[in-house]
């Protein structure tokens, strides 16, 4: 249980394009979602929260207008990187939020395999 | 905010020994630590987590301990070996009914096991 899918897994645009990820938990329901961003040998960088249903959170420094999220669904949140530019390669990871009550209430987070994108 | 420091960066170890990893928190609210494990390229995999109601934890090889007091939590991994080799990252968050807190990641620990 509690997998989470990605896609693609690669993209490679030109810049000034806009590139969809999608993200999506296959065997449960997601009310939230997160989305990070990974530099090469960096550690994960949250750039924002996905609500189901609702505007999403985002992190202090991030543009919401050229990471355009959107959570239609229990199921998919999709981040839209809007007019890519050179700078904006990296590796985007999403994560879905799982509610554990067994051992302690505590929110666990399932990541997906990641995007890797490349704007020329 | 909260702030995670993570330490070492790098962690050459032989195999059969042990490695440690530690973390410290600023944020004296933060009640969940998760340690996850990633390969190259590939997801992080969550390894092993504690709540700030236990001090020890401890899965195998695998154990945490947080000290709530001093406001860190090591990694402990006994009898290591070569699939050990990874990208290790702490984090922190706190727990609550809303459910949407956000983990803040420790900057991670290359972690390489010496055949």
């Amino acid at each position: 249980g509690a997998v989470v899918s990605q896609h693609p897994s690669w993209v490679i645009c030109k810049s000034g394009t806009s590139v969809k990820i999608e993200c999506r938990s296959l065997d449960f329901q997601a009310t939230t979602m997160f989305w990070y961003r990974q530099f090469p040998k960096q550690s994960l960088m949250l750039m924002a929260t996905s609500n189901e249903g609702s505007k999403a959170t985002y992190e202090q420094g991030v543009e919401k207008d050229k990471f355009l999220i959107n959570h239609a669904s229990l199921t998919l949140s999709t981040l839209t990187v809007t007019s890519a530019h050179p700078e904006d390669s990296s590796f985007y990871i999403c994560s879905a939020r799982v509610v554990r009550l067994a051992g302690g209430p505590r929110n666990e987070q399932f990541f997906g395999p990641g995007t890797r994108l490349t704007v020329l | 905010g909260e702030n995670v420091e993570q330490h070492p960066s790098t962690l050459s170890v032989q195999e059969g020994d042990s490695a440690v990893i530690k973390c410290t928190y600023s944020d004296s609210a933060s009640n969940y630590f998760p340690w996850y494990k990633q390969e190259l390229g590939k997801r992080p995999q969550l390894i092993i987590d504690i709540r700030s109601n236990v001090g020890e934890k401890k899965d195998q090889r695998i154990a945490v301990t947080l000290n709530k007091t001093a406001k860190h939590f090591s990694l402990h991994i006994t009898e290591t070996q070569p699939e050990d080799s990874a990208v290790y990252f702490c984090a922190a968050s706190m727990w609550s009914n809303f459910g949407n807190e956000k983990l803040t990641f420790g900057t991670g620990t290359r972690l390489t096991i010496i055949p």
